[in-house]
């Protein structure tokens, strides 16, 4: 079964990029995995579908501010032009047969 | 538009039973595989249960295996999560949400809290 590791914490400034990273074990590095952000007191909401090979697809709604990227077992998610509002929790989950598995999730604190 | 509202959440005894409902809109529901997912205060997202697309396959975490249920009513465009034995560690929000076969998840409700209290 996959796990899915991210970082606790992470910051940047107004206006500034920021570079989420979820990174897959377990034998399953080419796995795809989903992005998704939950702001503070709220549900989460899906962001983005990333593919092994770097390819994505965001959820309806999401700006592309938003985007995703690969290398091995690592999943990114960047954010650009950041906002008071991309302040939240973010998780990657990844699935399987008979498993689905979210990653700690990483609090991005915008300063 | 895509709407997932949960319900059936609230206060119940240690080993006590609860019956978490979540009612869909907006997409194709026999198209999705259906989770629940909770979350403890204070904690991350955990996956808890599935039921597939067409009904005839469900998996659930080691944590709530044997003790809790998931179905789905295609026709009320429904799914439930039947939880028994309800201990301390379950207390948690509960969000259904959205899937489709072999895919992520890529739609929440809003969550439902479940307390278990004496």
């Amino acid at each position: 079964q996959a796990v899915l590791a991210q970082s606790p914490s992470a910051s940047a400034s107004l206006g500034a990029s920021v570079k989420l990273t979820c990174t897959l074990s377990g034998g399953h590095s080419n796995y795809a995995i989903a992005w998704h952000q939950q702001q503070p007191d709220k549900g989460p909401r899906f962001l983005m579908r990333l593919n092994g090979d770097g390819s994505h697809s965001r959820g309806d709604g999401i700006p592309d501010r938003f985007s995703g990227s690969s290398s091995g077992a690592e999943r990114y998610l960047t954010i650009s032009s950041l906002q008071s509002e991309d302040e939240a929790d973010y998780y990657c989950q990844t699935w399987g047969t008979g498993f689905w598995v979210f990653g700690g999730g990483t609090k991005l604190t915008v300063l | 538009q895509v709407q997932m509202v949960e319900s059936g959440g609230g206060v119940v005894q240690p080993g006590g039973s609860l019956r978490l409902s979540c009612a869909a809109s907006g997409f194709t529901f026999t198209r999705y595989a259906l989770h629940w997912v909770r979350q403890a205060p204070g904690k991350g997202l955990a996956w808890v249960a599935v039921i597939s697309d067409d009904g005839n396959n469900k998996y659930y975490a080691d944590s709530v295996q044997g003790r809790f249920s998931i179905s789905r009513d295609n026709s009320k465009k429904m799914f439930h999560l039947q939880m028994n034995s309800l201990g301390t560690e379950d207390a948690a929000v509960y969000y259904c949400a959205g899937a489709l076969p072999r895919n992520g998840i890529e739609m929440w409700g809003q969550g439902t809290l479940v307390t278990v209290s004496s």
